[in-house]
């Protein structure tokens, strides 16, 4: 079974800075996707970048990037010129490829980051 | 807006009592997803249906159980309810068609439940 591992419980930054969000994953499989998801203090699940595992480049929205290392099984996400509105709980995801596999389509989460911002 | 609706947002009810939650999927998809969230925890997947059928189970307790109606829309029953179930559950859905090629499941808001 996939598993997806946060080690960072809580992290802060100030606004403007820049800060990084670490998730590393252990698979089996070569074809997957990766997900960040933000939950604000309203608890709706927002999604913030997707990654497909075949492609090679990083994926990046607006001021959200990722730093994808498929054979480090890892998948860090980078928010620059941190907003006010950035402050949550951020998400890793792991979602199988496998068309034909029982766990296609669920997404396996991580057990989250909870991102302070200081004005 | 997700376009997942789920009903009711706020539920409190008593130890032993029997819950259902109900989610509306977004127009057009077709599998559903169940996933409950406690306090300051990530998300536990329950259950998984697609066009009606069981597709996945995760972690669900045998007190728990649902299904995904002709219309497609879910319920997710809770019976017997323990203090320990008092949590958010959120209901997801996906196209999750061979050529559906974005992956991401699409939230409800959540409904949660309170049990004292």
């Amino acid at each position: 079974a996939q598993t997806v591992t946060q080690s960072q419980p809580e992290m802060s930054v100030q606004e403007a800075e820049t800060v990084t969000l670490s998730c590393t994953y252990d698979t089996s499989e070569s074809d997957y996707y990766l997900f960040w998801y933000k939950q604000p203090p309203s608890r709706q699940m927002i999604l913030v970048i997707r990654q497909e595992a075949y492609k090679q480049q990083n994926a990046t929205e607006n001021r959200f990037s990722v730093n994808f290392q498929k054979a480090a099984k890892s998948f860090s996400l980078k928010i620059s010129d941190s907003q006010l509105g950035d402050a949550a709980m951020y998400f890793c995801a792991y979602r199988s490829g496998n068309a034909g596999g029982t766990s296609y389509g669920k997404l396996t989460f991580g057990q989250g980051t909870i991102l302070t911002v200081h004005p | 807006d997700s376009g997942v609706t789920q009903t009711p947002k706020h539920l409190i009810t008593a130890t032993g009592q029997r819950v259902t939650l109900r989610c509306s999927p977004r127009s057009g998809d077709l599998s559903v997803y169940w996933y409950q969230q406690s306090l300051d925890q990530g998300l536990q997947f329950l259950i998984q249906y697609y066009n009606g059928e069981e597709r996945a189970k995760g972690n669900i307790l045998e007190r728990f159980s649902a299904q995904q109606f002709p219309d497609l829309h879910s319920e997710l029953n809770l019976s017997s309810l323990e203090l320990g179930d008092s949590a958010l559950y959120f209901c997801a859905s996906s196209a999750l068609l061979a050529r559906d090629a974005t992956g991401e499941l699409f939230f409800g808001e959540g409904s949660r439940l309170t049990v004292l």
